[in-house]
């Protein structure tokens, strides 16, 4: 519908397993983001890559680890999590990252559960 | 003081009712304002654009006053499908980050 694909869509995972996280997007656009949204609590900047490069790291701890292939795929490799790390994590893209016009289109996120 | 602060409610109006939200930013630097939708499960979506002039899309105005940091967002004539979660998102310096509010949560009822 928008254009962003995520999946899984939803995810239980012991807190010893590693698992991955896709999205894709088909807008030809040149920045992807990573969002975590956790109950109640407002959307927080995980990752940004723009034109395949990370531009940004928001203190993300390191059993987080993001990648991207190229400017259509965006990856969240998840290894040894915590269940504070359960969320709905948001994958976005925007035409470039210099401009705060930019709309950001949204995936439908992945829901996570960390036992 | 949050960067972005939005009243959470739920707003609870009956179908056809006017009502408004307000949301506050700390940064008078703040360049871009933006209302987002989020309905319940789902992820959000761009609604509105918020101009220094203000403008309005249909049933929806948006309204930015600089002086005083915030930007309102008013629904006339409200629907149930109104019914969700409005995103108060600011960006700060031109660049691609966006702050978030946590959302005002509107309840729409026949």
């Amino acid at each position: 519908e928008t254009g962003v694909t995520q999946t899984p869509r939803h995810l239980v995972m012991g807190m010893t397993n590693k698992k991955s996280l896709k999205c894709e997007q088909h807008l030809g656009h040149n920045a992807m983001y990573w969002y975590k949204q956790s109950a109640k609590k407002p959307l927080e900047l995980m990752f940004v890559y723009n034109f395949k490069e990370q531009t940004e790291n928001n203190s993300v701890p390191s059993r987080f680890s993001p990648e991207c292939p190229n400017s259509s795929h965006l990856f969240l490799h998840l290894h040894t999590l915590q269940p504070e790390d359960s969320a709905l994590y948001l994958c976005a893209s925007s035409q470039d990252r210099g401009s705060g016009t930019d709309t950001q289109y949204f995936g439908p996120g992945t829901r996570l559960t960390v036992l | 003081r949050k960067e972005v602060e939005q009243d959470p409610g739920p707003f609870n109006v009956p179908e056809g009712a006017t009502v408004a939200f307000n949301c506050t930013y700390s940064n008078s630097a703040s360049q871009s304002f933006f209302w987002y939708r989020q309905d319940c499960r789902k992820e959000p979506k761009l609604l509105m654009s918020v101009y220094s002039s203000g403008n309005e899309d249909g049933r929806f105005t948006a309204q930015l006053n600089r002086a005083s940091q915030y930007i309102s967002l008013l629904i006339r004539d409200s629907k149930l499908s109104d019914s969700a979660t409005y995103l108060c998102v600011v960006n700060m310096d031109s660049s691609y980050k966006l702050i978030f509010g946590s959302g005002t949560r509107l309840l729409v009822r026949p």
